[in-house]
């Protein structure tokens, strides 16, 4: 079974605040590798996938970087607002197939 | 939108019970997966189909069983509850390999 590391595990902001989380995968047979996020009482929704080591991807205020040598990614989130509060979960594929290996997620929580 | 529904958002049964969940996706994809999440685990895969009739192991496919009889519906079975059965289980599909997974909202499954 891969490991997939995600830190922290939790994290808590202050509303403004910008923030980064970290997500670590194994270097070898890399296929993808993709950001969730998941609200409370709502289904995980897709951010981005990313597939090309030195991807940079940009949705708002959220962005991410991948780098497969060193096996990590970067999330980050600037001037985090109450409605970033969410688990941010990584997932990691590798070149066999579909099968999604996640990490156990970070928790951010927000302050007004 | 995709939308990928599943057919309870609590459920409670008695241990020894055989438990139905059922998943639809209205998108017409190839891919289907049944995961558990459990606190400080993160999302685990059950069991993953890519066509009708058609299933494959994930991680911890013990206890479970899955049917796939038409392209959109994915059911997982619990053919004999047990107590550490409990969890929350999320459906997922996806277009096609490497592509990213869209999630049900998810089923709060308590085995008493």
């Amino acid at each position: 079974i891969l490991n997939v590391e995600q830190s922290p595990q939790s994290l808590h902001v202050q509303e403004g605040d910008s923030t980064n989380f970290t997500c670590s995968f194994p270097s070898s047979n890399f296929y993808a590798l993709h950001w969730y996020r998941w609200e409370t009482a709502k289904s995980p929704e897709a951010l981005f996938v990313m597939t090309l080591n030195g991807d940079e991807k940009k949705k708002g205020r959220i962005s991410a970087t991948l780098n497969t040598k060193e096996g990590y990614s970067y999330l980050y989130i600037k001037g985090s607002q109450p409605e970033d509060s969410a688990t941010y979960l990584c997932a990691f594929s590798e070149s066999s197939g579909d099968k999604l290996t996640f990490g156990t997620g970070t928790r951010l929580a927000v302050r007004p | 939108d995709v939308k990928v529904t599943q057919s309870s958002r609590y459920l409670v049964k008695r241990t020894g019970e055989k438990v139905f969940l059922e998943c639809v996706q209205d998108m017409d994809h190839e891919n289907m997966f049944w995961y558990r999440q459990d606190p400080g685990l993160g999302l685990r895969l059950i069991y993953f189909s890519y066509d009708v009739k058609m299933k494959e192991k994930g991680d911890i496919p013990e206890g479970y069983s899955v049917s796939r009889e038409k392209k959109e519906r994915f059911s997982l079975i619990l053919e004999s509850a047990s107590t550490n059965q409990t969890s929350m289980y999320l459906c997922a599909s996806s277009p096609t390999w490497g592509e990213t997974q869209y999630f049900g909202p998810g089923t709060r499954l308590l085995v008493l």
